[in-house]
């Protein structure tokens, strides 16, 4: 069965500190990864995705995240982070021989970048 | 290009009765998900129409239901409300492949009194 785990509830960071949001999966076959961000009162926004082939994957805003099968994780980070991106974050994930379309979300990661 | 439109974005019910959410997604996507979002249970799935056809089921009770029009416009009907199913109701479209990223509406948050 697909899962996805965010192991941290809150990740707090300084203000041009980098940062990382974790993010383990499980699926039968080959992983789709997805990272979105939500903000308070707001639906969530597509961020970024790993489909195949280069394992870091850039997106919106300045993020990027490594594909890592031999851990299974696909981790959130930027280099220096933003006050602005103090919001709720979540990992997502599709199995590409499941045949389902299912995406299933972690829990999400509240990040709280102090200034 | 238009996002994805959600109405009410505010409702206010109370026990016993019942409520429409609608949805209308991106021009040209086929698909429409609902996901149910509350502080303790975080973002759970209900279900997913693609071309006006269930395609995915959560593990909600049927109370809970749906359906999908053929300009792709989706609606969720919850009856008999409990004070439990106060929560943002997200929609989401997609073009429906398996590679897809979601489109989220901004949510109808439904509050039960």
């Amino acid at each position: 069965a697909q899962s996805v785990a965010q192991p941290e509830d809150q990740v707090n960071v300084a203000e041009g500190n980098p940062l990382t949001v974790k993010c383990t999966y499980s699926v039968s076959g080959n992983p789709y990864l997805f990272w979105y961000v939500q903000y308070p009162n707001r639906g969530l926004q597509f961020l970024l995705k790993y489909i195949t082939g280069d394992n870091l994957v850039k997106g919106s805003y300045g993020f990027e995240a490594e594909f890592n099968k031999s851990q299974t994780s696909f981790h959130l980070k930027k280099p220096s982070a933003l006050v602005s991106d103090s919001a709720l974050y979540f990992c997502a994930v599709r199995d590409a021989i499941s045949g389902t379309y299912k995406y299933i979300f972690g829990t999400g990661t509240r990040l709280k970048v102090l200034a | 290009k238009a996002g994805v439109t959600q109405t009410p974005r505010y409702l206010i019910k109370t026990r016993g009765q019942q409520v429409t959410l609608s949805c209308s997604p991106i021009s040209g996507h086929r698909s429409v998900s609902w996901y149910q979002q509350t502080p303790g249970q975080g973002l759970q799935f209900l279900f997913e129409y693609f071309s006006e056809t269930q395609r995915n089921k959560g593990n909600f009770p049927g109370r809970f239901s749906g359906r999908q029009f053929s300009n792709s416009r989706s609606e969720m009907n919850v009856s008999t409300l409990e004070l439990g199913d106060s929560a943002l109701y997200l929609c989401a479209s997609s073009r429906g492949e398996n590679t897809g990223e979601l489109f989220f509406g901004e949510g109808s948050r439904l509050t039960v009194l």
